[in-house]
């Protein structure tokens, strides 16, 4: 089975910096999905950017990108230019193709932009 | 309107009730599933539909059933209700095709609490 970990309980950032939200995962297979999915405080599950294993380029939308080491198998978030809107709760997650779109998810990080 | 609509979107009853938590959508996708989730745990798969006739349980589905009306309905249900199942729960939906490439689609979860 596959395990997803994020270590980061809770962090917290100023607006208009910079911070990475950590992720790592196990899995044996080579074919998979990771995604960063963003929980404001009104609950709804945004997907926030997604990455494919067996693309070496990072993935990027906008002021969020990652930073996908899959020898390591680490996925980390990075927000840049952090705005009041991003605090969230973030959670990472695993897909993996063999088994038809089921995720997996970390147990979130709790980010808090400050002014 | 939502594209993946769930009703209630919170409920408070009592140890022994028996609850439907019901969710629709309108995007035309094959998959449905159910999450519950719970502070620090993270989003755990109940039990997921690939079509009206596909029902799987996933890794948490004892104390829970579910019923797949149509393609676009998909229900979840708790015979006897109790304290432990206290949790936010989602449903989600995805296209068959593409997989990665077509994440899941939350809804707006629905808070419930077992008094």
């Amino acid at each position: 089975a596959q395990t997803v970990t994020q270590s980061q309980p809770e962090m917290s950032v100023q607006e208009a910096e910079t911070v990475t939200l950590s992720c790592t995962y196990d899995t044996s297979e080579n074919n998979y999905y990771l995604f960063w999915y963003k929980q404001p405080p009104s609950r709804q599950m945004i997907l926030v950017i997604r990455q494919e294993a067996y693309k070496q380029q990072n993935a990027t939308e906008n002021r969020f990108s990652v930073n996908f080491q899959k020898a390591a198998k680490s996925f980390s978030l990075k927000i840049s230019d952090s705005q009041l809107g991003d605090t969230a709760m973030y959670f990472c997650a695993f897909l993996n193709t063999g088994t038809a779109s089921k995720l997996t998810f970390g147990t979130g990080t709790r980010l808090q932009v400050t002014l | 309107d939502a594209d993946v609509t769930q009703t209630p979107r919170n409920r408070i009853t009592k140890t022994g009730k028996r609850i439907m938590l019901e969710c629709s959508q309108t995007k035309g996708h094959d998959r449905m599933y159910w999450y519950r989730q719970d502070p620090g745990l993270g989003l755990r798969l109940i039990y997921y539909s690939f079509d009206v006739k596909d029902i799987n349980k996933g890794e948490i589905s004892d104390g829970y059933s579910v019923s797949r009306q149509a393609q676009a309905k998909f229900s979840l249900s708790l015979e006897s209700a109790i304290p432990n199942q206290t949790a936010l729960y989602f449903c989600a939906t995805s296209d068959r095709q593409g997989l990665g490439n077509q994440p899941q689609h939350f809804g707006d979860g629905t808070r419930l609490s077992i008094l």
